[in-house]
């Protein structure tokens, strides 16, 4: 592993499922963060990780869930999904302890949900 | 929102051209940045300013942060056509790690 990873590369979903996407970072990162990309809206911060154990809620946290067992592992969970989760999905990292704090992307998540 | 918003919304220039888009933000910043999207692909950031800077530069990049105008600019000198991508401001939120992402500048280099 190199960076970040995402799983799935895609996925289409039925409503009303139950779906965990998956993110781990080799970087040993601290602060991790699940972002979604709509046309026209830009990213959108959904859930962070400051650092294992703790998470907060970002700008569209509804629907979404997270957990920070480890340091190097950030799912994000629909619970039950509906369309309007339909989206590409970036989880990103960073270490606040560096001079300058940028962040790391995955490739992202295509998620689709009829 | 907290969102900042790039201008123009979608660039189209030839080969050798300069690139200008402009970023303006909402609310007192720590630093700003700029990321480059591939389509398809994750982000990769390409240069941060801090808010005490008022330009940086990074081999044909430059940025400039005016932070009275709570505005900021890339300008990608002599462009290619592998600078083809979307590009993205992004500014601290509230002092912290996290991010605020404008909507982007999609930019076309045409060879």
């Amino acid at each position: 592993i190199a960076g970040i990873t995402q799983a799935p590369t895609s996925q289409i979903l039925a409503a009303g499922r139950r779906m965990t996407l998956r993110c781990t970072q080799d970087m040993r990162h601290n602060a991790m963060y699940w972002y979604r990309q709509d046309l026209g809206l830009g990213l959108r911060l959904i859930h962070y990780s400051n650092t294992a154990g703790t998470t907060g809620k970002g700008e569209v946290p509804d629907g979404y869930s997270v957990s920070r067992a480890n340091t190097d592992d950030f799912p994000l969970t629909l619970a039950s999904a509906v369309p309007s989760q339909t989206s590409v999905y970036f989880c990103a990292s960073t270490e606040p302890e560096m001079t300058v704090t940028f962040q790391f992307f995955g490739p992202g998540t295509r998620l689709t949900v009829l | 929102s907290q969102q900042g918003e790039e201008d123009p919304q979608a660039l189209s220039i030839q080969e050798g051209e300069n690139a200008t888009m402009n970023c303006s933000y909402k609310t007192s910043i720590n630093n700003l940045q700029w990321y480059r999207q591939n389509s398809g692909r994750g982000l990769v950031h390409l240069i941060l300013i801090r808010s005490n800077e008022r330009e940086k530069h990074s081999g044909r990049l430059r940025v400039t942060l005016d932070t009275s105008k709570k505005s900021s600019s890339l300008l990608i000198t002599a462009s290619r056509a592998a600078d083809t991508a979307s590009y993205f401001c992004a500014t601290d939120w509230g002092g912290s790690e996290k991010l605020v992402f404008g909507k982007g500048t999609k930019l076309t280099v045409n060879p």
